[in-house]
């Protein structure tokens, strides 16, 4: 089955730009959607397609793909978006995987 | 609004055999693809199963002929069959649902999560 690779963990500071990557080969031919989970909560999702935000997702959030890499982008990180950030796509065998997790720290 | 409801988690011992239910309320689960979506205790989410609106059905190499998903029409709601329990199978399951058009697919939205405990 596929697989989806993210970093472990990320920091960043408060009001600067942060980039949340997922490696895979299914990325070369589905897109990547974002889920941001905190603490004791169920997963959000905050960008799908090649680049759409739910209604009520901040506009600082964006997501965007090139080749095997998807990547979830935040632009001015606030201190409420220190959360858990997952990846998931499909693939041609009927998987859905999600990456390992991305935890962001805002410092 | 569009919302969904687990139910049926638990304390259950090893070998033992447990039923989730989802139940869906502002869409209709049959015309939509449902999947269920686990996460151990500290650890990431892990996709489960999948349900078709065509009734095609998928399952992780982890559960594969030990869960079975399925729906019942007229209830609105999703299940989840697990059988031969294990301890490492405990977990919060989610059910969501997902929208799929290639090569696009996203999960919204979640239910609020399950706990299931295996152990004796």
């Amino acid at each position: 089955s596929s697989e989806l690779t993210q970093d472990p963990a990320v920091s960043v500071a408060l009001g600067q730009t942060v980039r949340i990557t997922c490696q895979g080969d299914s990325l070369r031919s589905y897109y990547a959607s974002w889920y941001q989970q905190k603490p004791g909560q169920a997963p959000v999702l905050v960008i799908y397609g090649k680049n759409n935000r739910p209604s009520g997702i901040p506009d600082r959030f964006s997501g965007s793909s090139s080749g095997n890499t998807a990547s979830l982008t935040i632009t001015g990180a606030q201190a409420e978006d220190e959360a858990d950030y997952y990846c998931n796509s499909r693939d041609s065998s009927g998987n859905h995987p999600f990456g390992g997790g991305t935890k962001l720290t805002v410092l | 609004e569009v919302q969904l409801v687990e139910s049926g988690g638990g304390l259950i011992q090893p070998g033992g055999s447990l039923r989730l239910s989802c139940a869906a309320s502002g869409f209709t689960v049959s015309s939509n693809y449902m999947s269920w979506v686990r996460q151990a205790p500290g650890k990431g989410l892990e996709w489960v199963s999948v349900i078709y609106s065509g009734g095609s059905t998928y399952y992780a190499d982890s559960v594969k002929g030990r869960f079975t998903i399925s729906r019942d029409n007229s209830k609105n709601t999703l299940y989840l069959q697990m059988n031969s329990l294990r301890a490492e199978d405990t977990a919060v399951y989610y059910c969501a649902r997902e929208i799929a058009a290639a090569p696009y697919n996203w999960f919204d939205p979640w239910g609020q999560g399950t706990l299931v405990t295996v152990s004796s």
